[in-house]
């Protein structure tokens, strides 16, 4: 059974760009969640889906947005890049609700 | 409002060393998860506990959930270097579809 798959998993943008992530979940999987970790603030939440709808929101400004297809990949946008948004950005998925989280390997964001 | 906090936050032992690590709430969890994360990588999960008062063993490390469900434990026999990482706990709030993960203990294991 395949894991969890991000992509990209390194990014170098610049302040004032937008990003989009992927993750791709485990088959059969359709909660979708995604987190920001850095080392001063550890993990964070950002926002959650299950069947394509957002059933939760972490505490992050607008410019972070997600979405979930049909097929339960989902991505996430981040716009206006600033300088604090470099970070871990992970993904994690599970059968139903935020139970047992599988997480992806991560998509390492720099912003210059 | 950091509702699982962990501690310590960060140990450094020595190998063959007992440790435990503690994830504490004031808030009553449907279930409780263990998750270990390494340098660059994604937390894996290594245990859920569900009941009250469950104990859960995965070779070295015994994992318990609180009577009340609102903490839990993780105990490593004779730590090796393997063993070092990041520790997580996270569970879902019951009642909510939130899921919170704990501040973390960094653990440290030398040879």
């Amino acid at each position: 059974k395949a894991g969890v798959t991000q992509t990209p998993r390194y990014l170098i943008k610049t302040r004032g760009q937008q990003v989009t992530l992927s993750c791709s979940p485990i088959s059969g999987h359709r909660s979708v969640s995604w987190y920001q970790q850095t080392p001063g603030q550890g993990l964070q939440f950002l926002f959650e889906y299950f069947s394509e709808t957002q059933r939760n929101k972490g505490n992050f400004p607008g410019r972070f947005s997600g979405r979930q297809f049909s097929n339960s990949r989902s991505e996430m946008n981040v716009s206006t890049l600033e300088l604090g948004d470099s970070a871990l950005y992970l993904c994690a998925t599970s059968i139903d609700t935020a139970y047992e989280q599988y997480f992806g390997p991560g998509t390492r964001l720099t912003v210059t | 409002t950091q509702l699982l906090e962990q501690s310590p936050q960060f140990l450094s032992i020595q190998e063959g060393e007992n440790l435990t690590v503690y994830c504490n709430s004031s808030s009553v969890f449907s279930s409780l998860q263990w998750y270990r994360q390494e340098p660059g990588e994604g937390p894996v999960l290594l245990v859920t506990v569900v009941t009250g008062g469950e104990v859960k063993k995965l070779k070295r490390l015994t994992f318990q959930f609180g009577d009340a469900r609102k903490d839990s434990s993780l105990h490593i026999t004779a730590a090796q270097p393997g063993d070092t990482g990041l520790y997580l706990c996270a569970g879902e709030e019951s009642g909510t579809y939130k899921y919170i993960f704990g501040t973390g203990t960094r653990l440290k294991v030398l040879a």
